[in-house]
């Protein structure tokens, strides 16, 4: 069974710095990963995702994340936060599917704050 | 613009009540999900439909059904609600075909069941 962790409850990150969220999946063939990003009140939009090809994807708002098989990680990162980047965050994996109907497993999410 | 909408942003219920969440997509998706999202736990997922009329039970399906008579709408129906079952509910769809599960939410519904 497909599974997400994301260990990282809650980070606290001052404007300016860099950020990593950490998420580590457990699938037995080759998964489809995504990061959602979910502001106060909202639903969950779509950051980026990981399907095949580079293993460096880049995403909306200067996000990027890395594929790391042999870690089984697509930790996410950007170099510089804002102060509009404060949401809860999750990571999803779901099967590279011929079909397309398959269903996806989220993590149970990180909640970013900034500091001035 | 792609959109995923729900009736009600927010909805108070008392116990025993039948409750009605209904989702609406205009991207001709054949795929339609409903989760519940409480803290701590992300999102959990109830039901799943692949095609108008079918639907496959989820995670937590217990206390929950579904319904699915045009492909654009999605309902969750709860049949006597119970304070448990307060909490904030999200509906998504997809569509199908090669790298296509991106899936794509709605606002949510934040139920509180008194």
């Amino acid at each position: 069974a497909q599974s997400v962790t994301q260990p990282d409850i809650h980070i606290t990150v001052s404007e300016g710095a860099s950020l990593e969220l950490r998420c580590n999946y457990s699938y037995g063939a080759t998964p489809y990963l995504f990061w959602y990003v979910q502001s106060p009140g909202q639903g969950l939009q779509l950051l980026l995702k990981y399907f095949s090809g580079d293993t460096l994807v880049q995403g909306i708002k200067g996000f990027e994340a890395e594929f790391k098989r042999s870690q089984s990680s697509f930790n996410l990162r950007k170099p510089s936060v804002h102060w509009s980047d404060a949401a809860e965050y999750f990571c999803a994996v779901g099967p590279l599917s011929n079909f397309g109907n398959e269903k996806l497993t989220f993590g149970t999410g990180t909640r970013l704050t900034i500091i001035p | 613009d792609v959109k995923v909408t729900q009736s009600s942003r927010y909805l108070v219920k008392r116990t025993g009540e039948k409750v009605f969440l209904e989702c609406v997509q205009d991207m001709d998706h054949e795929n339609m999900f409903w989760y519940r999202q409480d803290p701590g736990l992300g999102l959990r997922l109830i039901y799943f439909s692949y095609d108008v009329k079918m639907k496959e039970k989820g995670d937590i399906p217990e206390g929950y059904s579904v319904s699915r008579e045009k492909k654009e709408r999605f309902s969750l129906i709860l049949e006597s609600a119970s304070t448990n079952q307060t909490s904030m509910y999200l509906c998504a769809s997809s569509s199908q075909g090669l790298g296509a599960n991106e899936q794509f939410f709605g606002p949510g519904t934040r139920l509180t069941v008194l």
